[in-house]
């Protein structure tokens, strides 16, 4: 559904620490989830992305977890860095069979050394 | 090979005026996308443009907002009459294709209305 005019949820670690990010999406029928992550005062940037017939998938310190059951995706940092400090975005695409993008609320990560 | 270009990237209005957006796609991109963000909210969906033709708009308020990407130049949001409510940040984002999976974005403009 709809995000709504709340602060946004803060995450709170370590420097070297792992950190898990949670995201719910609106749709069933959606197929397609990406990860963005927000640095203040600029545009999202492509983090990782995973199709609905994959449940995990891995790149460079990063992972993204699906679970159509609940409709529940999680990203997973390995080793979080100060430069990670952001506000991280789920997105998911919606039917219609173009980029037109639903974003989640939003998670602020915070990284301290 | 450029990103996406957005400007302004601040634009102050005053209640009543008129704002216009530029977005240039990157290079060989003939999708874009317009996203609308609030102070701590996540980008909502306006519009989806390919050259010449306004794919899906349903994202766009009914009144005073109007987007449209030319065969030739950038594409632009317009917004009429500005009220405070429409102070965001404004995003644009383009693709190759309309499947591809990764949608690039500018970096915003920001629009006050004073």
């Amino acid at each position: 559904g709809e995000s709504v005019g709340l602060h946004l949820p803060t995450l709170s670690v370590q420097e070297g620490d792992n950190s898990i990010i949670n995201c719910a999406y609106s749709n069933s029928a959606s197929d397609y989830f990406i990860w963005y992550k927000q640095e203040s005062g600029k545009g999202p940037q492509f983090i990782i992305d995973i199709r609905s017939n994959m449940d995990k998938r891995q790149g460079q310190r990063v992972t993204v977890l699906l679970n159509k059951t609940v409709k529940h995706l999680s990203l997973q940092i390995a080793a979080t860095q100060p430069g990670d400090s952001a506000v991280y975005f789920c997105a998911e695409i919606s039917a219609g069979g173009y980029n037109k993008l639903i974003f989640g609320a939003g998670t602020r990560l915070a990284v301290h050394p | 090979n450029a990103g996406v270009m957005q400007n302004p990237r601040h634009l102050v209005r005053r209640r009543g005026q008129e704002a216009r957006l530029r977005c240039s796609p990157m290079k060989g991109h003939s999708h874009v996308y317009w996203y609308r963000q609030l102070p701590e909210e996540g980008l909502k969906f306006m519009v989806y443009l390919q050259k010449e033709n306004i794919i899906d708009e349903s994202g766009m308020p009914k009144e005073r907002f109007s987007a449209e990407f030319p065969k030739e130049g950038p594409s632009i949001l317009r917004i009429q009459q500005v009220v405070r409510g429409d102070s965001a940040a404004y995003f644009c984002a383009s693709s190759p294709f309309p499947e591809n999976t990764e949608a690039f974005f500018g970096q915003g403009t920001r629009l006050t209305v004073v």
